[in-house]
């Protein structure tokens, strides 16, 4: 049972390239979320989807887009890396009920953006 | 402000001890509250969700207070095995089931 499957796992980048982080779940779930993690700022909310075909902004989406074209993948593009990019990158899905708190995290992506 | 705040920490306690962590949130609006904790460099693993009258998982014990928006986590009996970080999330089911999360705090159970 994989659960959220991230990948790449690691990648380094120079400023201005682009690339696409892919998570998959296999839980059927509807709602799907991409953090990203830095030192002492927590995980921050940067695009999330409640279904396929739709997603929206969280905290900090600029610098990044994303598409759910199939429910089980989110992905998560960068169109031209900057510094300020370098992060750990977790994927995220859960079920949509009211009062149902787990969200099942992906092992996370780290970045290097030079 | 900050939607979750809590003490960063670090916490270092003997093995046996006792330690309590706490967290506020902002928006009252919060409907679930949880622990979760993220061992060093892996991904974050719910610990316990956290229910108005206080629940009890094991050693562990979670309070929430809705009237002062406080959220706490006790742990009894600290093992070498609880070193990590715990994270206090809130979520708000109306706002697309988005969770909150604080920046944690580091526990080290020292031998």
């Amino acid at each position: 049972n994989a659960g959220v499957t991230q990948t790449p796992k690691f990648r380094v980048l120079k400023t201005g390239q682009s690339m696409t982080l892919l998570c998959a779940q296999d839980m059927n779930h509807e709602y799907m979320y991409w953090y990203r993690q830095d030192p002492g700022m927590g995980l921050r909310l940067i695009h999330y989807s409640v279904g396929e075909g739709t997603t929206a902004k969280g905290e900090v989406p600029d610098g990044y887009n994303v598409s759910r074209l199939k429910k089980q993948n989110f992905l998560l593009g960068l169109e031209s890396a900057a510094p300020s990019q370098t992060s750990v990158y977790f994927c995220a899905s859960s079920y949509p009920f009211l009062y149902t708190g787990e969200l099942f995290f992906g092992e996370g992506s780290r970045l290097t953006v030079l | 402000r900050k939607e979750v705040e809590q003490d960063p920490g670090p916490f270092n306690v003997p093995e046996g001890a006792t330690v309590a962590f706490n967290c506020t949130y902002s928006n009252s609006a919060s409907q679930s509250f949880f622990w979760y904790r993220q061992d060093c460099r892996k991904e974050p693993k719910l610990l316990m969700s956290v229910y108005s009258s206080g629940n009890e998982d094991g050693r562990f014990t979670a309070q929430l207070n809705r009237a002062s928006q406080y959220i706490s986590l006790l742990i009894r009996d600290s093992k070498l095995s609880d070193s990590a970080t715990y994270l206090c999330v809130v979520n708000r089911p109306r706002t697309g089931n988005q969770f909150y999360f604080g920046t944690g705090t580091s526990l080290t159970v020292i031998p």
